[in-house]
């Protein structure tokens, strides 16, 4: 079955950076494009990023761009969240989720990793 | 950006009742409107993708419905493992973006 698993979360302080990683098995890694949605505590859902199934094409959103970036390696069925410049606004659980096809809507979703900036 | 306003924010209800949310998008985004469900601590799970479509496993009590700007999701006869909160979600337009939320309580 789909499975998706999220790591790398933790506590850190503002300005400092954060690398994410999501392993990804169960299905054919390297045909879906994949998200990044997260969630501040107590809070609804803000979608992150987006990326192609080939990493060809990476969209954000504007709470995050020019801070984050988006990757991924399908020859090891994982996709990345880099995290620069981290703001206490960034807390939340980091999800990250399967696309529908490529430019969908988030079908499966991981258990999330928590990520604290905190000084 | 476009702004999915849900409605009500919060909703007792009671098990076997019918219930309605709406999301309401603030320009047209044709079909691309899906809706997820998350109970505590859990991840969010896909219900209905494309405003009428169901996902894979999802109960037939789920059903949604819609286009251009406005779109409900329908649990009918609602079960106590239905409370949760609700979430619409468009990606007919960059940046994605997320409907508030609609947290039901099962009375």
């Amino acid at each position: 079955q789909v499975q998706l698993v999220e790591s790398g979360g933790g506590v850190v302080q503002p300005g400092r950076s954060l690398r994410l990683s999501c392993a990804a098995s169960g299905f054919t890694f390297s045909s879906y494009g994949m998200h990044w949605v997260r969630q501040a505590p107590g809070k609804g859902l803000e979608w992150v990023a987006v990326i192609s199934y080939d990493g060809s094409n990476k969209y954000y959103a504007d709470s995050v761009k020019g801070r984050f970036t988006i990757s991924r390696d399908n020859s090891k069925n994982t996709l990345y969240l880099q995290m620069n410049s981290l703001r206490a606004e960034d807390t939340a659980v980091y999800y990250c989720a399967k696309d529908l096809t490529d430019y969908g809507a988030p079908d499966i979703w991981g258990q999330g990793t928590m990520v604290t900036v905190s000084s | 950006e476009i702004v999915l306003t849900q409605s009500p924010d919060f909703q007792s209800v009671t098990p076997k009742e019918k219930v309605t949310i709406t999301c309401r998008a603030s320009q047209s985004i044709g079909s691309s409107l899906h809706w997820y469900q998350q109970k505590p601590d859990q991840s969010p799970k896909l219900l209905i993708k494309y405003a009428s479509q169901s996902f894979s496993g999802v109960p037939s009590r789920f059903s949604g419905s819609g286009s251009g700007t406005d779109f409900t999701l329908t649990i009918n006869s609602l079960e106590a493992e239905d409370a949760a909160t609700y979430y619409c979600h468009q990606s007919s337009s960059l940046p994605y973006t997320f409907g508030q939320g609609t947290k039901l309580e099962i009375k």
